[in-house]
This record gives structure tokens, sequence and C-alpha cells, in this order.
């Protein structure tokens, strides 16, 4: 089955310890992408990659970090996370050119506070 | 930049009644998909439908069409014969289409989101 995995689903941490969050896809993609969701906002992009060991900034970078040492994982790090980085994260994997029916793959959503 | 506005924080209809749902978008882009996402109480992000920028008809499936009118740059949802399982919040997004000749950054760019509700 066609999938993204995330983990963990729920997180509780304090303020300044370094967390990770997983990413996984099955499906070969090339390009890989995190937001996160916020009310109000609708979900805003933090980082992506269009492919292993490229990755750039969304619109919403400070604070996180990825990497992209395999196609299939792509994972998100908080160094120091802060109160306002609460929030719901999606990863998402989409099928890049010549592949037709463009639509993004979500990861299951992790629900992340920090207190 | 794109940007995506959803004008209706919250909406709610009877069971079996019809409701559309509005999305505007800004863009300079001429190639483009345009894609309503359900989210429901569990929090999973849901494709309802696809819309490709250069087709004039308008997608449908099953229950859930679209209203896509390129110039006005207005792709509204509507949803006929509502049922409980339709209560969620739906996002209107946005995706230029990327080809070796613009080739970047595949994002989407999200409204704010419709909150529905079906009431029995």
């Amino acid at each position: 089955e066609a999938q993204v995995t995330q983990n963990p689903r729920y997180l509780i941490t304090v303020t300044g310890k370094k967390l990770t969050v997983t990413c996984s896809q099955n499906m070969n993609h090339e390009y890989m992408s995190w937001y996160r969701q916020d009310p109000g906002l609708g979900l805003r992009q933090i980082y992506y990659s269009m492919n292993v060991e490229v990755t750039d900034k969304g619109d919403v970078p400070e604070g996180y970090k990825v990497s992209r040492k395999e196609k299939r994982n792509f994972p998100l790090i908080l160094e120091s996370p802060s109160p306002n980085q609460t929030s719901l994260y999606f990863c998402a994997s989409t099928p890049v050119w010549p592949q037709k029916n463009t639509e993004a793959f979500f990861g299951q959503g992790t629900r992340l506070t920090v207190v | 930049a794109q940007t995506v506005t959803q004008s209706q924080p919250e909406m709610s209809v009877q069971e079996a009644e019809t409701v559309t749902l509005s999305c505007t978008y800004d863009t300079s882009e001429n190639n483009y998909y345009l894609f309503w996402y359900k989210q429901p109480p569990s929090r999973q992000m849901i494709l309802v439908i696809r819309q490709e920028a250069y087709k004039q008809q308008n997608a449908t499936e099953n229950r859930f069409s679209v209203n896509f009118q390129k110039a006005a740059k207005s792709f509204s949802l509507k949803i006929s014969d509502s049922q409980l399982g339709d209560t969620a919040m739906y996002f209107c997004a946005f995706m230029k289409h990327v080809t070796p000749s613009n080739f970047g950054n595949e994002k989407l760019t999200f409204g704010t989101g419709t909150r529905l509700t079906i009431i029995p």
C-alpha cells in the first residue's frame, strides 16, 4: 500500500530539548516536504527536498532542520524547540514530472506540544 | 507568489442538502493544479478532488464537483446530498505545474480552511 509514515503521532516535550520527527514514504517519490498547520493559518511549508541531498527552505523554516540522506526518508529536526513551535506537522511526498495525476500524499500528522 | 483565500471560516448545512464552499486564488502561472482536501477529526489529509488548469471541464467525484472559473481565479467545491461523514475542515490548495523547463518547488499553497458541519 502506498503510504507516508510519520512518527510519533503525538509528542509533548520541554523547551530546548532536541527532537526529531521521522517521515518515510514507499512510493519512490523524489519530492518531499514538511508543513505545519496552525489555526487560522492553514498549512505552511517549512522545508522541502527535490531529491537525495537536495533540500531548501520553504516559507517558515526558522527553528527547523531537515536532511535527505535516502530517497525514502525525510526527518524534521528541532534542535531547540520553543513554545511557538507547538503545532500540527505533516510530511508529504509528491511524484514529479513526467508523472501525471500529480497529487501530494500526506502522512498521518504529528501533534507537537512544547512546554 | 501564489495566494489562496477561503472567505468562509465556518459553514453548516442540514443532512442531504447541497453546500458550496468558496475559494479564490491569485497567481501569475498559466499551468497549475487546484485541489480540495478534507481533514476530518482524525486530522488525516484526504484528497477530495483535483482540477488541472488547462482542462476547461469541471472535475467531479461522485457527490463532489467543482466550479472552476480560470479567468476569475475561482475554484468552489459543491457537495451534493451531504452526509454526516462530510463533517470536516476543508482546505483549498494550489500547486504550480512543474516541468523540466521550470523545475522547482512543488509546494502546495493552502487557504485557511472552512470548517463544515453537517447537521442531522
